[in-house]
Parts: structure tokens; C-alpha cells; sequence
């Protein structure tokens, strides 16, 4: 079955250390990969994208992703963490599904960074 | 501003009250979609639709309804409401999803807290 998977129902992290959040996945064919970012009180907002070529991924906040094809992994990380960037992180991948290309989420991973 | 709106935000009801929870885009998106955002689940998605008058379930479609007469908006109906259908939910839109750069980058609502009693 086609599912994505973040094994961290929590990661902490100290402010101006680097964070990692996890994220496997398992499709048919290549996968486009995505990461969403949760505030409180807000709606999903885009974060990044992997759909090919360069294995690293740049996005916003200074967040990048590494696709790593032979692991099946799709980890978020971050060189220097802020107290700002304690949210909750979503990854997704995109499957075709009945006829048309939708996105599945995982559980979600929450982010806390101490100051 | 491009932006979804949803409302109302919060809501609390009782079970058997009908209730409809509004969607709109401003971006002319075809695609449309709810999801539900329940604690170690994720987002599951409820109903869908690529254009106006086409809509199909997702999911987790059980005891909801959408529309879709007009491109801009795609509300939620919940025709009778269960304590099972207390949840988080969102709105969300995208360009249509075939193809790859830009596809399934989807623009969320704020979300709208459901109680049901």
C-alpha cells in the first residue's frame, strides 16, 4: 500500500541547534514529496517540494530536505533551529489514486525548540 | 490576498443539527478539497473536486455532503451531525493536480474546529 510515515510524534531541539524531522514513504514510481508546515491557529502552509534532480531541496525558513531514493526518506532539517519554527510538520507524498493524483499526509510531527 | 476562507472557525453543536461549513477561494483553482485533522492521524481527506459540478469522495466520506455550482466555493455539509464528526477541519485549494511542477501544492484555510455533542 502506497502510505507515508513519520516515526517522531515529537522532536526537541535547543534553539541554534540543528533539527532533523523524519519522514519515510512507500509508493509506486517516483515519488513527488512534499512538506507542510502547521502554526497554532492556522491553516497548512507549503514548505518544500521534491520532484526531481537535486537530491537536496531548498525551501522556505530556511528548511531543506534531503531525498535519499534507497532509504525511501524524505528528512526535513534545519542547520540552526528558532524558538519560532515549534510547530507541527507534515509530510506528504502525491499517489495516483482512483483515477487522479492526490496527496497523503502522515501523523504529523511535532517541533519544540527550547530556548 | 490569495487566500482560502473558511467559516465559521469555531463551531459547537448538537448531534442531529444539520450544519454547513463554508469554503471559498479567491485564486480560480480547479481543484477543491476537505480534510478532517485528527491527534495521531494525520489529515484524511473527505470530498474532492477537479471543477465546478464535479466532486467525488475521498477517504473518509461518511456523513458528509459537498457542492460545487460555482468554481470559487465548496462547502461542507454535515445533514446530521455525530459526536464522531468532531474534529479539525480544512479547506483546501490547487491548480488542477495532473502534471508536475506547482501540482498538488495546495493552499489551506485556517480551519474550522467542529464540536459535536
Amino acid at each position: 500500500a502506497q502510505s507515508v510515515a513519520q516515526p517522531e510524534d515529537q522532536v526537541n531541539v535547543a534553539e541554534g541547534n540543528p533539527l532533523t524531522v523524519k519522514c519515510t514513504y512507500s509508493v509506486s514510481g517516483n515519488p513527488y514529496l512534499f512538506w507542510y508546515v502547521q502554526y497554532p491557529n492556522r491553516g497548512l502552509q507549503f514548505l518544500l517540494k521534491y520532484i526531481t534532480g537535486d537530491n537536496l531541496v531548498k525551501g522556505s525558513y530556511g528548511f531543506e530536505a534531503e531525498f535519499n531514493k534507497s532509504q525511501t526518506s524524505f528528512h526535513l532539517k534545519k542547520p540552526s533551529a528558532l524558538v519560532s519554527d515549534s510547530a507541527l510538520y507534515f509530510c506528504a507524498v502525491r499517489v495516483f489514486s482512483g483515477g487522479y493524483n492526490k496527496l497523503i499526509f502522515g501523523a504529523g510531527t511535532r517541533l519544540a525548540v527550547h530556548p | 490576498e490569495a487566500q482560502v476562507t473558511q467559516n465559521p472557525r469555531y463551531l459547537i453543536t448538537v448531534t442531529g443539527k444539520k450544519l454547513t461549513v463554508t469554503c471559498s477561494q479567491n485564486m480560480n483553482h480547479e481543484y477543491m478539497s476537505w480534510y478532517r485533522q485528527d491527534p495521531g492521524l494525520g489529515l484524511r481527506q473527505i470530498y474532492y473536486s477537479m471543477n465546478v459540478e464535479v466532486t467525488d469522495k475521498g477517504d473518509v466520506p461518511e456523513g458528509y455532503k459537498v457542492s460545487r455550482k460555482e468554481k470559487r466555493n465548496f462547502p461542507l455539509i454535515l445533514e446530521s451531525p455525530s459526536p464522531n464528526q468532531t474534529s479539525l477541519y480544512f479547506c483546501a485549494s490547487s491548480p488542477p493536480t495532473g502534471g508536475a511542477d506547482g501540482a498538488n501544492v495546495l493552499t489551506f484555510g485556517a480551519g474550522s474546529r467542529l464540536t459535536v455533542l
